[in-house]
This record gives C-alpha cells, sequence and structure tokens, in this order.
C-alpha cells in the first residue's frame, strides 16, 4: 500500500542534543511538508519542499532543520536551538506543490524532552 | 500569521444531531478549501474539499458550504455518531495553513 511512514513514532530528546525525525513515502509525490502540533493550536507548517534539492521555511522554521535529497524522503532534525520542542511532528505529502492538491499525512512522531 | 480561523474550538453534539464548524480566511488568491479529520494519535486524513466555483458539496452525511463574498466556508456533518468524535480541521492556501482545529464529541 502506499502511503507516508513517520518514524520513530515517540523520541526522546536530551538537553542540546539534535534528534532527526525520519518521513519517507512511497506515494511518488513532489511535495512534502513538516508541521508542528500542539494542543489547541492546531498544525503549525515547519518546512514544506516542493521538489527535490530545494525547500522553503514555513512560518516556525527557527530551531529546525530540512533535507530533501530524494524524492521519498523528507528527514526534519530538530536542533538544540529549539527551547520548546514538545511536540507531536506530522509529514505531508502531496503529488505537487501549490494550492488544489489534498495532503496525504503520516501517523506522527511524538517528540519528549528527557 | 493567522490566515485560516476555525471556529468552534469544541463543540458536543447529541447522536443523530447535525454538528456545524466554521472556517474564515483572509486571502482571495486561496483556491482549494478542504477539510481534514484527525483521530488521537494518528495524522489528519483528508475528509472532503471544495473549489471556490461552486457554493456547496455534499458527500454521503458530510457537506462543505461556501461563501466566497464572505470568504467563509462550513462543514456541515449530518446524523452525526459517536464514531464521528474526532478533531476537525479546515485548511487553505498555496501551501495549506490549517486553522487551530475543532474537537467534535457526539454523546450516544
Amino acid at each position: 500500500d502506499g502511503g507516508i511512514t513517520q518514524s520513530p513514532k515517540y523520541l526522546f530528546r536530551k538537553e542540546g542534543q539534535n534528534v532527526t525525525l525520519s518521513c519517507e513515502q512511497n506515494l511518488n509525490h513532489d511535495a512534502m511538508y513538516w508541521y508542528r502540533q500542539d494542543p489547541g493550536q492546531g498544525l503549525r507548517l515547519i518546512y514544506y519542499s516542493q521538489i527535490v534539492n530545494d525547500f522553503q521555511k514555513g512560518d516556525i522554521a527557527e530551531g529546525y532543520s530540512v533535507s530533501r535529497e530524494k524524492k521519498e524522503s523528507f528527514p526534519l532534525t530538530v536542533t538544540s536551538a529549539q527551547k520548546n520542542p514538545t511536540a507531536f511532528y506530522l509529514c505531508a505529502s502531496s503529488i505537487a506543490g501549490g494550492s488544489n492538491q489534498p495532503q496525504h499525512f503520516g501517523d506522527g512522531t511524538r517528540l519528549s524532552i528527557l | 500569521q493567522q490566515q485560516v480561523k476555525q471556529s468552534p474550538q469544541s463543540l458536543i453534539v447529541q447522536k443523530g444531531g447535525i454538528s456545524i464548524i466554521n472556517c474564515a480566511y483572509e486571502n482571495t488568491a486561496f483556491d482549494y478549501f478542504p477539510w481534514y479529520q484527525q483521530f488521537p494519535g494518528k495524522g489528519p486524513a483528508l475528509l472532503i474539499a471544495i473549489r471556490p466555483d461552486v457554493s456547496e458539496k455534499k458527500e454521503g452525511r458530510f457537506t462543505i458550504s461556501f461563501n466566497k463574498s464572505a470568504k467563509q466556508f462550513s462543514l456541515h456533518i449530518m446524523d452525526s455518531q459517536p464514531g464521528d468524535s474526532a478533531t476537525y480541521f479546515c485548511a487553505a492556501g498555496n501551501d495549506m495553513r490549517f486553522g487551530a482545529g475543532t474537537r467534535l464529541t457526539v454523546k450516544p
């Protein structure tokens, strides 16, 4: 079955540590997205990529970094500069960037601070 | 930078009742308005979507009503069921800005 796989499902970070969240899709979609979900705040866009080797900052990119070296992969690194990283992180993809395209989501990674 | 405003934050409806969730957007260039449904511990899934060239779209018990002049769109869930209990998000925009979400509880 085609879909988006996020791993791990749960992740714990120590103070001062960088952690990387994995997102892989086999839908052959060009566009991929990372969102952060906090209670009562909905989904906030961190980064998005409309094509391989290109990505743009979303609304809350500070303290995060991404890469898009392969079409099917869009890993997110939560750096030590992100002072409040505890959240539910969601990866999504769509056929192409721009409007008129529904997004397909993974089942998320829950990041907590030790 | 809130481009999509969603209300109410939470909603409790009796089984068989109508659930109504509203969204308002700012940018008239938006041309795709989806609703997503999310269950606890899962990612959102597309429920229904509308384009601005129509004022209403119905799929089963779910209907989107769209008011272009008011820059508003709403989700109506007819004959609400306990299995509809979830969080619902509207979205809009080229890179998909989401509303803050509505937690729907349908009481049996």
